[in-house]
């Protein structure tokens, strides 16, 4: 069955950074299209990144441009998001999504999320 | 862009059905037919539900249903059930990326 699992949250001063990892199993990785779409706590849902299966298109929500950059792994079915200059806004839950349709953004899988608190 | 709109709340008696409305513009929900719904119990990740305005993912009850009118689509629940209650998430394709509405909270009295 379909599993993603993310991990490398935690608590981080503002301007600092983080890496979240998500490791994927019972699928052919390399063929998908993956995201990042994130959770505020008691908020809403909001894109943040999407990567190619061969990771030559990448595109970013404008909020976090310029300051996150997604990558992937297809040797180790893993997906990144590496975060620059966290400000108190990127407080979210992370979730790593399996899109089922490429570039149509049809979220059919999810992870169980990843907590990054930014404060200080 | 802007989210898309939806209701704070639904509610309704086990049995009956609800309808959650999800209101964009020309340049989302009216202009493809690739608006999805989720589910999402506290704690838990969102669970897709329905796809492409209509399609139910395998092994998603048919008491959930979708449908599009102009720049609103909405989710049908019928014979609501206790497990239904949480909230629900539309989301849809603009062209560039993807917008979500605000979330819905179901409510089974």
């Amino acid at each position: 069955q379909v599993q993603l699992v993310e991990s490398g949250g935690g608590v981080v001063q503002p301007g600092r950074s983080l890496r979240l990892s998500c490791a994927a199993s019972g699928f052919t990785f390399s063929s998908y299209v993956m995201h990042w779409v994130r959770q505020a706590p008691g908020g809403g849902l909001e894109w943040v990144a999407v990567i190619s299966p061969d990771e030559t298109n990448k595109y970013y929500a404008d909020s976090v441009k310029g300051r996150f950059t997604i990558s992937r792994d297809n040797s180790k079915n893993t997906l990144y998001l590496q975060m620059n200059s966290l400000r108190a806004e990127d407080t979210a839950v992370y979730y790593c999504v399996r899109d089922r349709s490429s570039w149509y953004y049809i979220f059919d899988y999810w992870g169980q999320g990843a907590l990054v608190t930014v404060s200080s | 862009q802007s989210a898309l709109t939806q209701p704070a709340s639904v509610s309704g008696s086990p049995g009956q059905s609800i309808t959650i409305s999800c209101t964009g513009t020309k340049s989302d929900v009216g202009g493809y037919t690739l608006v999805s719904w989720f589910q999402q119990h506290p704690g838990k990740a969102p669970k897709l539900v329905i796809y492409e305005v209509t399609k139910r993912p395998s092994g998603v009850s048919n008491r959930f249903s979708g449908s599009k009118s102009g720049n609103t689509a909405s989710l049908t629940i019928s014979g609501l059930q206790a497990e239904d209650e949480a909230a629900y998430y539309c989301c849809s394709y603009t062209g560039r990326d993807v917008v979500f509405g605000g979330g819905t909270k179901v409510t089974v009295l």
